[in-house]
């Protein structure tokens, strides 16, 4: 069983619609949760961090964390094109950080 | 502000070859973790350096090997390269006192095999 496993997408959403990203992790004992995006030729950019329960939100983008279902979701508002990329979710777990394959988002115009 | 560099941009080797690839964390940081990513793979863990010293090791082989400079700067090793290690290498720095697991990417090295 993978540590972090995300839907590999493509996720298609139209231009201003909300884009949801999902994450599931395998080690209960996991504290601190990441979203990263990358474009394509390009390193991976931290969007977002939570490290408790519930919602955090930054600008058009929010993270959920349940702990107890073992999952983290990425929201972003109000898409826009230049939002299209991959999306990495990661854990730090026991001091190494496990990432997901990532999910690749299309916007649509 | 200076981010997370590294060097050089690409590389080709061919099997049985050395490598080494370098990397300057971000102004201030002094913990460097590496990563290997293959093409259509999230970034796998291959190591941490801390003070200095390897903190933390992913499932890597001895190939791998690392080190760390009193500047913070660090060198990733990778010795009889096969075929396999074709990817992009990422550095990521952090700052230990002060949120440890916020990690900022370097642009990368992309190594191919042949």
């Amino acid at each position: 069983q993978k540590e972090v496993e995300q839907n590999s997408g493509p996720l298609s959403v139209p231009e201003g619609a909300i884009a949801s990203l999902n994450c599931t992790y395998s080690d209960r004992g996991s504290q601190s949760f990441f979203w990263y995006r990358q474009y394509s030729g390009k390193s991976p950019e931290l969007i977002m961090s939570i490290y408790s329960n519930g919602d955090k939100e930054d600008g058009r983008f929010t993270a959920q964390l349940n702990k107890a279902s073992q999952y983290v979701s990425l929201l972003i508002r109000d898409s826009q094109p230049s939002d299209s990329a991959t999306y990495l979710c990661a854990v730090n777990t026991g001091n190494q950080f496990y990432f997901g394959t990532g999910t690749s988002l299309t916007v649509i115009p | 502000d200076a981010g997370v560099t590294q060097s050089p941009t690409h590389l080709i080797k061919t099997r049985g070859q050395q490598v080494t690839l370098r990397c300057s964390p971000k102004s201030g940081h002094d913990t460097v973790s590496w990563y290997q990513q293959a093409l259509g793979q999230g970034p796998q863990f291959i190591f941490q350096y801390y003070e200095e010293e390897e903190r933390q090791r992913g499932n890597f082989p001895d190939r791998f090997s690392g080190h760390q400079f009193p500047n913070y700067s660090s060198e990733l090793n990778v010795n009889a390269l096969l075929l396999g290690d074709s990817a992009l290498y990422l550095c990521a720095s952090s700052f230990e006192e002060n949120n440890p697991d916020t990690q900022y990417f370097g642009p990368g090295t992309r190594l191919t095999v042949l």
